[in-house]
């Protein structure tokens, strides 16, 4: 019930596409869905997150779709620019275990130029 | 911007050696946490930390496990007897209060154990 199951593990688009990661969820009491990006050698840095109460929310090329009665939620970038390769990991958590990170796999993008 | 630092950035230690690994968080943060991630492998919880206790914790975070608020600012994670399988990158990471559910990473500390 804990888990987050993140795909595809691994993507390839060409530049100016829409790269889209997927996510789903079984846990209700999840509250909070962040996506965070990761480069090689770095920490992972938040991207964008969402909450339950809508069903999408859009930052620039980022936008995540949620959808609370499949228990998914997936991230959009429009015109993928190959600065956006990287690790990305979807996760989820919630306030009642002290927003504890639960992590899906992670999806290695590739942006061909 | 204020960040998580975290130091080593590399660390290699022998088989059975004590490791302490450092960070220091968002100086008005209060929430703590150590996460870390095998090479190629998903980010795992080992702990989070507040009010200077642990608050909670992983099966990963056994008995060779401690961390330490020593001074205020600082914020360690040791292993007392390394392990092979504790090669990983260990990631420090911080919360401001417990309405925000944001988490800020630090780079992290690769540990190689031989």
């Amino acid at each position: 019930q804990q888990q987050v199951k993140q795909s595809p593990q691994s993507l390839i688009v060409q530049k100016g596409g829409i790269s889209i990661i997927n996510c789903a969820y079984e846990n209700t009491a999840f509250d909070y869905f962040p996506w965070y990006q990761q480069f090689p050698g770095k920490g992972p840095a938040l991207l964008i997150a969402i909450r339950p109460d809508v069903s999408e929310k859009k930052e620039g090329r980022f936008t995540i779709s949620f959808n609370k009665s499949a228990k998914q939620f997936s991230l959009h970038i429009m015109d993928s620019q190959p600065g956006d390769s990287a690790t990305y990991f979807c996760a989820a958590s919630s306030l009642d275990s002290n927003y504890q990170l639960i992590w899906g796999a992670g999806t290695k993008l590739i942006i061909k130029p | 911007e204020p960040e998580v630092t975290q130091t080593p950035s590399h660390q290699v230690t022998q088989m059975g050696q004590e490791v302490i690994l450092r960070c220091v968080p968002i100086s008005n943060h209060l929430y703590f946490y150590w996460y870390r991630q095998i090479l190629g492998q998903k980010v795992e919880f080992l702990v989070s930390f507040y009010n200077n206790e642990i608050s909670e914790k992983s099966e990963i975070f056994d008995d060779q496990f401690s961390v330490e608020r020593p001074d205020g600012s600082n914020f360690t994670l040791k292993i007392r007897s390394t392990k092979l399988e504790d090669s990983a990158m260990y990631f420090c990471a911080s919360r401001r209060d417990r309405g925000n559910e944001k988490l800020f990473f630090g780079s992290g500390t690769q540990l190689s154990v031989l």
